[in-house]
């Protein structure tokens, strides 16, 4: 099993609708955790963090699940610049990357 | 500060020769990550260094791969033979501990 799991996609939504990603995690003893976007043939990018309280940026909410092991972010309103690859981190003393979900917007 | 550096940005080389990548980290940061990256299996951790030491070297895929950090500024990566399997995109990306990662450009290397 991998270590940060993610449904790679992709995701087509129109613009305007609300989308959500899901990743889960293995390691109960994860520290912190964090959400990365990519655009194609760039480098990875802090997107956000994410607290065990839940936290907003924006059109963007990333909740924090620990019991479950499970991490998520909504978009909300998309935009046809939100099109990228979303990245799920977690750090467990070394950051491990989930394998990133496709999103793309449509007009 | 310039952000993390990675050289060279591209590699072209062919099967079986030396390849040396290189990275600059962010002043003050004490963690560095080596990752590559494709489309089959995203990006994988290679090896990750805590203050100039190698802490974990467990996603080195084989001993054709060795990394060495000499100093607070300056890593490499090499590959020694290289094959066409190695291609991908390198990364390198430094961090306080805990706290957000930055990546450099990253190096795409082309094996033939």
């Amino acid at each position: 099993r991998k270590e940060v799991e993610q449904d790679p996609g992709p995701f087509n939504v129109p613009e305007g609708a609300t989308v959500a990603f899901n990743c889960t995690y293995s390691n109960s003893a994860s520290q912190s955790f964090f959400w990365y976007r990519q655009d194609c043939r760039k480098e990875p990018k802090l997107l956000m963090s994410v607290y065990s309280s839940g936290n907003e940026d924006g059109r963007f909410t990333a909740q924090l699940n620990r019991a479950s092991q499970y991490i998520s972010l909504l978009i909300r309103d998309s935009k046809l610049s939100d099109s990228a690859t979303y990245l799920c981190v977690v750090n467990t003393g070394k950051l491990i990357f989930g394998q990133g979900t496709t999103l793309q917007v449509k007009p | 500060d310039a952000g993390v550096i990675q050289s060279p940005r591209h590699e072209v080389t062919e099967m079986g020769q030396e390849v040396t990548l290189r990275c600059k980290p962010i002043s003050g940061h004490d963690y560095l990550f080596w990752y590559r990256q494709t489309m089959m299996r995203g990006l994988e951790l290679l090896i990750y260094f805590n203050n100039n030491v190698p802490i974990d070297d467990s996603g080195m895929p084989e001993d054709r791969f060795s990394a060495k950090m000499p100093n607070a500024s300056f890593s490499t990566l090499k590959i020694q033979p290289s094959e066409p399997r190695d291609s991908a995109v390198y990364f390198c990306a430094s961090t306080q501990v805990a706290s957000e990662a930055f990546f450099g450009q990253g190096t795409r290397l082309t094996v033939v």
